[in-house]
């Protein structure tokens, strides 16, 4: 069973034409979640952090928001060097040194000129 | 701008042989992590490091698989005995406390024939 979904997998937009991304979480107890940007065959690049509810963070033409159950990123204007999969990933509240991610699968962003 | 590093890019290895993945994480970081991606699917959790222990492992890193922290610079990731499907990005990442980001290398290849 899935704890993170992401979607669309596939998404595929004109230059200039802003969309979103959608994350969303079934798991209690978040205690972080993270955007991240992958490039064909490069490691994870990381986004933003996003801790609580209603927390916005920003870079360049990119937004990340959260709420209790979803986070979406948001595209603004978008630019071809923009294409990448954008990964979700949630970090989740138990006991001990527990911080390992748990990744969704991505949505695949093209942005064509 | 400090980064992880992995090293090889790219390993080729005969089934049963062991494989050693090396890693240098970034300096000032305490927590260590290794994350595999099998090509086409999510990125998932192998284990992650602190204090010179494993303090999480996954059900994947199995008895096969040991890591390492021979130095203060290094970070290594062994399998003993290689199978076919092993084959995937292995990546490395480190944080500067366990609650934060995970910051990734660029991965490591790895392909058993």
């Amino acid at each position: 069973e899935d704890q993170v979904t992401q979607s669309p997998e596939a998404l595929r937009l004109q230059e200039g034409e802003s969309s979103s991304l959608n994350c969303s979480y079934t798991v209690s107890g978040l205690r972080g979640l993270f955007w991240y940007r992958q490039d064909p065959g490069k490691g994870p690049e990381f986004l933003f952090t996003l801790y609580s509810a209603g927390e916005e963070k920003e870079k360049e033409r990119l937004k990340a928001t959260l709420t209790k159950k979803e986070s979406f990123l948001h595209i603004t204007a978008p630019k071809p060097e923009d294409s990448a999969t954008y990964l979700c990933a949630v970090r989740l509240r138990s006991g001990g040194s527990n911080y390992k991610l748990t990744f969704g699968k991505g949505t695949l962003l093209t942005v064509n000129p | 701008e400090p980064e992880v590093t992995q090293t090889p890019s790219h390993q080729v290895t005969q089934m049963g042989q062991e494989v050693i993945l090396r890693c240098v994480p970034i300096s000032n970081h305490l927590y260590f992590y290794w994350y595999r991606q099998i090509l086409g699917q999510k990125v998932e959790f192998l284990v992650s490091f602190y204090n010179n222990e494993i303090s999480e492992k996954s059900e994947i890193f199995d008895d096969q698989f040991s890591v390492e922290r021979p130095d203060g610079s290094n970070f290594t990731l062994k399998i003993r005995s290689t199978k076919l499907e092993d084959s995937a990005m292995y990546f490395c990442a480190s944080s500067p406390q366990g609650g934060t980001e995970a910051f990734f290398g660029q991965g490591t290849r790895l392909t058993v024939v």
